[in-house]
């Protein structure tokens, strides 16, 4: 079965605020992590991924952290803008494995 | 470069029917997938290829068939199509280890009917 989930299925945010998205994995073995986006009708796109001995990594308005601890992983984007409206995915990748959760769905209001 | 081309884009099947989803990528990556997607569902991997001559099954690979023959092409077979098989297909590839990144098609919709 999967490895990796999301805590909410859909999540609602006021352009120009910050969005958290949240996902627990259960493979501690996983040596990356990875957020994708996937807009409408398209295939899923690489936002950011950090590998499992680290615990924060940043790109350009996004952050994602990881606690291992709790198995954990968010993703934070900042002042969402209405471009950022698509569902995202964790997924997380060991060797040539590449597992993903169930979506977050992100809709951005104006 | 082109990426992950998928072909056909759409694709209306009866039940028993077969087809062939093509695949290709031109970044010289080794490792390939195919997945599913149902809708607001994740993606599930059916089957995996990590170099010319080697695939493997993933989590859902009942009903499917795949072949490497080459680096570039990664075709996924559907034998006798069944209504469960309506859904989103992706190809996607990535260069050999955990931390490279995941390039994927635009998706093959397949509707068995």
């Amino acid at each position: 079965g999967e490895s990796v989930g999301l805590h909410l299925p859909t999540l609602s945010v006021q352009e120009g605020d910050n969005s958290i998205i949240n996902c627990a994995y259960s493979n501690s073995a996983s040596d990356y992590f990875i957020w994708y986006k996937q807009e409408s009708g398209k295939g899923p796109q690489f936002i950011i991924d950090i590998r499992s001995n680290m615990d924060k990594r940043q790109g350009q308005r996004v952050t994602v952290l990881l606690n291992k601890t709790v198995k954990h992983l968010s993703l934070q984007i900042a002042a969402t803008q209405p471009g950022d409206s698509a569902v995202y995915f964790c997924a997380e990748s060991n060797d040539y494995k590449l597992s993903f959760g169930a979506g977050t769905t992100v809709t951005v209001r104006a | 470069n082109a990426g992950v081309t998928q072909t056909p884009k759409f694709r209306i099947l009866k039940i028993g029917q077969s087809m062939t989803l093509q695949c290709t990528q031109d970044m010289n990556h080794n490792y390939m997938y195919w997945y599913r997607q149902d809708p607001g569902m994740g993606l599930k991997l059916i089957y995996y290829s990590v170099g010319a001559g080697i695939t493997d099954k993933g989590e859902v690979p009942n009903g499917y068939n795949v072949s490497r023959s080459t680096t570039e092409d990664f075709p996924l077979r559907l034998e006798l199509a069944a209504p469960s098989q309506t859904s989103v297909y992706f190809c996607a590839s990535r260069g050999q280890g955990a931390g490279t990144e995941a390039f994927f098609g635009q998706g093959t919709r397949l509707t068995v009917v």
